[in-house]
């Protein structure tokens, strides 16, 4: 049964600390994109990548979060400081795209992350 | 650009009833729309999807979701609700920009009475 993993599932960390969080796509999907959900804001698009390039990261704060793609099964993502406003849970969804057709987009569980 | 509404944020139905939950988009081409549920604590899971070809869809645990280009909607329908389908759920329409990158709705958290 393929499935999206993420880890760790929980993060509690202090204001300032780097926090990374990790993705394996489900082998052979080319499409990885990472979410943030609040209860504010619900489900917002941070990253996004195809065949490990990235698409679009505009939805990120770009002077402390970063994305990659270090190989086809791993996906990272960092935030660094971390501060309190950036407690959320985190997805990361997979899925498979060429050009005008794609499939749906497979979750993973998420990282709740708390920040103190 | 695109959109997705969602107009009730809370529904609240008894156990046994039919339920139907409401999507409306905003896209300009032939739509790829989805439906996911989360439950709480948990990732999202897809229900159903639409590509193309019978505007009725079939999904997992006897959801079904109907197509309506005229009406630019696509409501999530159950003949019965059970205590477990108590979730958050989400309309989601394909970016027009073929990425594959979804525009999500607000989502509409899904009480179940006894």
């Amino acid at each position: 049964d393929a499935r999206v993993t993420q880890t760790p599932r929980h993060k509690v960390t202090e204001m300032g600390q780097e926090v990374t969080m990790r993705c394996q796509p489900i082998l052979g999907h080319n499409t990885v994109f990472w979410y943030r959900q609040t209860m504010m804001q619900g489900l917002e698009l941070l990253a996004y990548f195809r065949n490990r390039a990235p698409l679009d990261d505009s939805g990120m704060p770009k002077d402390r979060f970063s994305a990659e793609m270090p190989d086809a099964t791993l996906a990272t993502l960092k935030i660094q400081p971390s501060e309190p406003r950036d407690s959320a849970v985190y997805f990361c969804a997979s899925g498979s795209t060429v050009v005008n057709a794609f499939t749906e987009q497979f979750f993973g569980p998420g990282t709740r992350l708390t920040v103190l | 650009a695109q959109s997705v509404t969602q107009p009730d944020i809370h529904i609240t139905v008894s156990e046994g009833a039919s339920l139907e939950l409401r999507c409306n988009y905003s896209y300009g081409a032939t739509p790829y729309l989805f439906w996911y549920v989360q439950s709480p604590g948990q990732g999202l899971q897809l229900l159903l999807k639409y590509f193309s070809g019978d505007t009725l869809v079939q999904g997992i645990k006897g959801f079904e979701a109907e197509f309506k280009r005229s009406q630019s909607s696509f409501n999530l329908r159950k003949p019965s609700v059970h205590w477990s389908d108590a979730a958050e759920y989400f309309c989601a329409v394909v970016d027009s920009g073929n990425t594959g990158k979804l525009i999500f709705g607000q989502g509409t958290t899904l009480q179940v009475k006894p």
